[in-house]
């Protein structure tokens, strides 16, 4: 089965600090993305990335990098976390190509900035 | 730009009844899937169902099936014998099948199954 694995289920971040919020991926998935998860907004795509060291913004990119040194893991970063930033985050991986398009999520981060 | 639109936060079905999610999409795309994906209470995004858009048949996976009307660029899903555990989040999802492969999810539709 594909996992895709997000390093903290819960993190509560003060105003003003650097956060990481990890992902990794055990099925060799070119494609990896970080979504937003609010109540009635859905998901939002913050950033993603087709390959190693490559990168996309995606519609909610203000605020975030990402990073990806290595194909299994893409990290998001919040530069200064601020109280708006507080969400669900979900973290997804996929496969290229036209086949196999499924793509697998991760449990999800609730990150609470106070 | 591809968009997704889901018109219904919430619904509900009685336990074994039959329930239908609506989904639209705008795309300029030729070619394209279309998915419902399902959140449960633990969060866990699982695909429910998929539909490449170049396939007239609507696809079916046991109790859930879809109606896809290309024209009409409308994607619904359809929940028969509702079951306790189909209680859950549901977002309908698009991607383009060329090009960057992001997926455009709507804003979902929270399903509650009454026994």
């Amino acid at each position: 089965d594909v996992k895709v694995t997000q390093s903290s289920r819960y993190l509560v971040k003060r105003t003003g600090e650097k956060v990481f919020l990890e992902c990794v991926q055990d099925m060799d998935h070119e494609n990896m993305f970080w979504y937003r998860q609010d109540p009635g907004l859905g998901l939002r795509l913050i950033y993603f990335s087709y390959d190693v060291k490559m990168k996309e913004k995606g519609d909610i990119p203000e605020g975030y990098s990402v990073s990806r040194e290595k194909k299994e893991r893409f990290s998001l970063i919040l530069e200064s976390a601020s109280t708006n930033q507080t969400s669900m985050y979900l973290c997804a991986s996929s496969l290229e190509g036209v086949m196999n398009t499924e793509a697998f999520f991760g449990q999800g981060t609730r990150l609470t900035v106070v | 730009a591809q968009t997704v639109t889901q018109s219904q936060p919430e619904m509900s079905v009685q336990e074994a009844e039959t329930v239908t999610l609506s989904c639209t999409y705008d795309t300029s795309e030729s070619d394209y899937y279309l998915f419902w994906y399902k959140q449960p209470p633990s969060r866990q995004m699982i695909l429910v169902i998929r539909q490449e858009a170049y396939k007239q048949q609507n696809a079916t996976e046991n109790r859930f099936s879809v109606n896809f009307q290309k024209a009409a660029k409308s994607f619904s899903l359809k929940i028969s014998d509702s079951q306790l555990g189909d209680a859950a989040m549901y977002f309908c999802a698009a991607r383009a099948l060329s090009g960057t492969y992001k997926y455009i999810f709507g804003t979902g539709t929270r399903l509650k199954v009454l026994a």
